[in-house]
């Protein structure tokens, strides 16, 4: 098990439906990210929070708006996806958004594997 | 944009042996570079972390290496299991925590 929890682990919606992915960590991280990666892909950054801000946003779609409610908690909210919008999406958190004096290793929850029909 | 390749897609080794696999990038260099692990339906794991003024960073039988010049990252693992098998990925990190991932290598180790 990680430290980092994501829910639900599957999702099955269609192109009309509204659904939020969840994610949370209770390690004191201050930032936190969505990654989406498809199969035998590497994971892809979504967006960035950095001290409950929006830090990067990687010219993702406005059908998916990413939400960070307080310093544990990230949401990912879903709205008229498209079937090549299906793949793996992680959250991940690190103890701060660069800090490069220390490193910040990226602590990945397992997915919610989303499949858009 | 940065561009990290990972030489082998696939790796196939003899339980016991040294498991080397490689990572270039491309651009500028990272502020760090880090290796993952992932398990097929899983998160990756992190594995280790090397800086820019960094040359080597050891971990029980991991190892991994960072050459500058030749824009290189090399990750060791020593005395190969078969437990040892899954996807390494490597990832470019830079000084406001974008990472970006390699395509990974899957490593097999056979008894």
């Amino acid at each position: 098990d990680t430290e980092v929890t994501q829910t639900p682990k599957h999702l099955v919606m269609g192109m009309t439906n509204k659904k939020s992915l969840k994610c949370e960590q209770h390690m004191g991280h201050r930032a936190m990210y969505w990654y989406k990666q498809k199969a035998k892909k590497p994971p892809e950054l979504m967006f960035v929070y950095s001290y409950e801000k929006l830090s990067i946003n990687e010219s993702v779609p406005s059908r998916f708006s990413p939400e960070c409610p307080n310093s544990s908690l990230l949401n990912l909210h879903l709205h008229a996806l498209q079937p090549e919008d299906s793949a793996l999406y992680l959250c991940a958190s690190s103890p701060t958004g660069g800090a490069p004096s220390r490193g910040s290793p990226l602590h990945f929850g397992n997915g919610t594997r989303l499949t858009v029909t | 944009s940065q561009k990290i390749e990972q030489n082998s897609e696939a790796l196939n080794i003899q339980e016991g042996k040294t498991a080397t696999l490689t990572c270039n990038y491309t651009n500028y260099s990272p502020a760090y570079l880090q290796w993952y692990r992932q398990d097929p339906g899983r998160g990756p794991v992190f594995l280790l972390l090397i800086r820019e003024n960094e040359k080597e960073k050891r971990k029980e039988r991991l190892k991994v290496t960072f050459d500058t010049t030749l824009k290189q990252s090399l990750f060791h693992i020593t005395a190969s299991q078969p437990a040892d098998s899954a996807t390494y990925l490597c990832a470019s990190t830079t000084n406001a925590g974008k990472s970006t991932f390699g395509d990974g290598t899957t490593l097999t180790v056979k008894p």
